[in-house]
Order: structure tokens, then sequence, then C-alpha cells
């Protein structure tokens, strides 16, 4: 399974982008880039996934170069209530299992 | 319900006791993980279960620790002589199959005293 990095921490203020960057030089032909969010006390839930190009929902947008050995998630004007912590996670979800391998994660801070 | 539930959400037991952690998938979902975290970690994958089979064990710390599924709805992971480091958050999760997004549940938090 690739191994991912990103940041341990990211700042922002209310009503700004956020762009979170992830990434996962060993990534593998099949495998996916999937985004979770986890609030303190909570389980966490998915976001966004993606393979290749750019991904959008009503929550995020993803993008990944054509060399995906990298992936953003970007959050559009952030609330109070984005403050969590973002995790990246690399894998097959074809194989035999589709565990999640999560990391530390981001922690997001959004301020007033 | 409709999401995932565990139950107990918190246990408190003495080291060398057996625990016995339940977990109520969504209905309908064919797929089932139990994960632990750790305080300021990710969740660490334990065991997978697809309908009442145990298809991954792989995580599973030790063989203290064992999980069924046998009717493919509910279940329990149970950790027999519980020890001080099986302190955790015991997460569940369950998705549709195995390629769709997992949902999580509460968790339950153990505390080996």
């Amino acid at each position: 399974l690739a191994k991912t990095t990103q940041p341990i921490s990211m700042d922002s203020y209310e009503g700004q982008e956020v762009n979170i960057t992830c990434s996962h030089n060993n990534i593998a032909t099949n495998d996916y880039i999937t985004w979770y969010q986890q609030f303190p006390s909570q389980g966490p839930r998915f976001i966004i996934q993606g393979y290749k190009t750019k991904v959008t929902n009503e929550v995020a947008s993803l993008f990944i170069p054509a060399d995906r050995k990298s992936s953003t998630l970007s959050l559009p004007r952030v609330s109070l209530s984005d403050t969590a912590v973002y995790y990246c996670l690399v894998g097959d979800i074809g194989g035999a299992t589709n565990k999640l391998i999560f990391g530390t994660g981001t922690l997001l801070a959004v301020q007033p | 319900g409709a999401g995932v539930s565990q139950s107990p959400r918190y246990k408190v037991t003495k080291r060398g006791q057996d625990v016995a952690l339940r977990c109520d998938p969504i209905s309908g979902h064919v797929s089932l993980y139990w994960y632990r975290q750790a305080l300021g970690q990710g969740p660490e994958f334990l065991t997978y279960f697809n309908y009442e089979a145990q298809q991954d064990k792989s995580g599973l710390p030790n063989d203290r620790f064992s999980a069924e599924r046998p009717e493919g709805s509910i279940s329990t992971l149970t950790i027999q002589r519980t020890e001080q480091r099986d302190s955790a958050m015991y997460r569940c999760a369950s998705s549709l199959s195995r390629d769709r997004e997992q949902f999580f549940g509460p968790g339950t938090r153990l505390t080996v005293l």
C-alpha cells in the first residue's frame, strides 16, 4: 500500500478556501485516492474519492495531477465547523479487503 | 437506526478480564470492518468481514483478539485477558460492498485498569 505524506496541521480563517496537499509517490496503477474527515469524538467520515484529474461534490474538490504522485483536497469557504482532522488514503478499492490505512492526518483549525 | 451503532460506548475493565464489543452495521451492508484508534492517531485496521465470513484478520494484534459475525449482520469483537495496552477507541465501519465508502460508528472507548 502506498504511503502518504500530508502536513500535520494547517490554520485558516472562516470564508477562506483551504487546500490540503497529500504526497503519495509510490501510488500503484490500481490505487484510488480517498479523503476522510474526522471530528473530535466521532468516527471518520468519507469526503471524496478520485482516480485522476478532478472530482467535485457538494462538500469538496479533489485535484489529481497526471502523474498521480500527489493530490489536493480543496475546501471552499471554510467555516468553524470544518475544524477537524483530514486523512488522505491511497489504496486499491477493488482489492480483496479495501481496508483503510490511515496516517496521522492533517489537523485543520479554522478561526473566526 | 440510520447509522452504524456500537455498544457499549464506554467500557472500563480490570486487567485480565474479558470484554465483548458489539457493532450493529447499517442494514444491508455486506462489508464490516473493525479498527482501533489511539489518541492522536488515525484508525488502525483490525479485521474485515464479508457477510459472515472473516476474510482478513491480519490486523488483530495477537490471539487474545477475536471477532465474529455469525449471521452476517451484528459483529462482536472479543478481547480476552485484557491488558492495559489494549486501552483505545475501537471503531466499527460498514459498507455496501468492499469497494464502496465506509461508514464509521461512534466507537467504544475501552479503558483497562
